[in-house]
């Protein structure tokens, strides 16, 4: 009963480092979402993905790029890494009906020095 | 404007205390409500959706008022095991965008 998976769970980038954040799940849902999470600032949407094939930009989408690979897997992409880019990292996934909660990897925490 | 806005923290209750969280949000097109708890270094977790009657699950109580776009926790008899960040989530107009508020700090004292 894995739910939503997130590789790796901690890294460690320098500046211009490229990295690709992996998520997957297997609970069937539509809906994919990759959020950051600073201190203060609640989770703020980076990219979603209402289905397979689709993607969509959300509140903070510079510096990153996504791919939604097939309907379990929705991978986040850091071309050039920026100290700013320093956070934690949670995808999710959601089903498609409107009260559908959403569930959420355990984090992978970026730091880039 | 946010589109989803939270009470500022943090709260510091003792226990046996109610408090309450409001969580107000910019798209009067927003159809889903919902609140998470997230521990510490956790990732966050569903509470409880939001259903516009209004929805009880034992001491937590949320409530949605569409007029005034805001959404209400309410969580009775606090326990210590309440402390956590509370967050509220929108689902934004008929896309599947899901937009979080910053999240509110809650602490139950001994």
């Amino acid at each position: 009963n894995a739910g939503v998976t997130q590789t790796p769970k901690f890294q460690v980038l320098k500046t211009g480092q490229s990295m690709t954040l992996q998520c997957a799940q297997d609970m069937n849902h539509n809906s994919m979402y990759w959020y950051r999470q600073d201190p203060g600032m609640g989770l703020r949407l980076i990219y979603y993905s209402a289905s397979e094939g689709t993607t969509d930009k959300g509140e903070v989408p510079n510096g990153y790029n996504v791919s939604r690979l097939n309907k379990r897997e929705f991978s986040l992409r850091l071309e050039s890494a920026a100290p700013s880019q320093t956070s934690v990292y949670f995808c999710a996934s959601r089903g498609e009906y409107r009260l559908n909660e959403a569930f959420f990897g355990q984090g992978t925490r970026l730091t880039v020095v | 404007r946010k589109e989803v806005e939270q009470d500022p923290g943090p709260f510091n209750v003792p226990e046996g205390a109610t408090v309450a969280f409001n969580c107000t949000y910019s798209n009067s097109a927003s159809q889903s409500f919902f609140w998470y708890r997230q521990d510490c270094r956790k990732e966050p977790k569903l509470l409880m959706s939001v259903y516009s009657s209004g929805n009880e699950d034992g001491r937590f109580t949320a409530q949605l008022n569409r007029a005034s776009q805001y959404i209400s926790l309410l969580i009775r008899d606090s326990k210590l095991s309440d402390s956590a960040t509370y967050l509220c989530a929108v689902n934004m107009g008929s896309a599947r965008q899901l937009t979080f508020g910053s999240g509110t700090q809650l602490t139950v004292l001994p």
